[in-house]
């Protein structure tokens, strides 16, 4: 099984700020996918393969990386971006996800 | 518009038996993989089953595997989660979702597995 690892665990930005999630897979995995859920709701798809924008969703956020190393960043930290995001991988069964990380504004 | 919504949650004594439900709709619902993913209360994500379009082929995480069992109604855009022999840390709230690139989600259901 594929482990991702996220950091920070809890981390807080004053808007304007810039963000970055880390999430390390403990083997190497072919794409990263990023999901942002606030709280009492159901997780909405951020990025896809790895670097890729969801429909709808502000080009402030952004992905990158390749292996066992993938970030996510937030260029300009808005107040709605407070959530807990999570990395996923289904490049090797089972599908995974990271332990997630509390964003919180300042 | 995609809209997936679950139903069939609710309080279940460990041991026992409960079915979820799914209904799709705003999209061709015979065209895509479909999951379920639960959370337990103030924790992650977890994956808990996949099935192809046509149903003929299913996976599973060894936590639930031989006790869970996901099943399909294409004709009625319906997506079921048949959980068997519940053990109290399955308590969890049960999404339904879609894979296309990532994933779309439901609203959620709760499931309570408690005496």
């Amino acid at each position: 099984e594929i482990v991702l690892t996220q950091s920070p665990t809890t981390t807080a930005a004053s808007p304007g700020e810039k963000v970055t999630i880390t999430c390390l897979a403990s083997s190497s995995v072919s794409n990263m996918y990023w999901y942002q859920q606030k709280s009492g709701a159901s997780p909405k798809l951020l990025i896809y393969s790895t670097s890729s924008l969801a429909s709808g969703v502000p080009d402030r956020f952004s992905g990158s990386g390749s292996g066992t190393s993938y970030s996510l960043t937030i260029n300009t930290m808005e107040a709605e971006d407070a959530a807990t995001y999570y990395c996923q991988q289904w490049s090797s069964n089972p599908l995974t996800f990271g332990s997630g990380t509390k964003l919180e504004i300042k | 518009e995609v809209q997936l919504v679950e139903s069939g949650g609710g309080l279940v004594q460990p041991g026992r038996s409960l079915k979820l439900s799914c209904a799709a709709s705003g999209f061709t619902f015979s065209n895509y993989y479909m999951a379920w993913v639960r959370q337990a209360p103030k924790k992650g994500l977890e994956w808990v089953a996949t099935i192809s379009t046509s149903g003929s082929r299913t996976y599973y995480p060894d936590s639930v595997k031989g006790r869970f069992t996901i099943s399909r109604d294409n004709a009625k855009s319906s997506l079921y989660l048949q959980m068997n022999s519940l053990k109290s840390e399955d308590t969890a709230t049960y999404y339904c979702a879609r894979r296309h690139s990532g994933y779309d989600w439901g609203q959620g259901v709760m499931v309570t597995v408690s005496s």
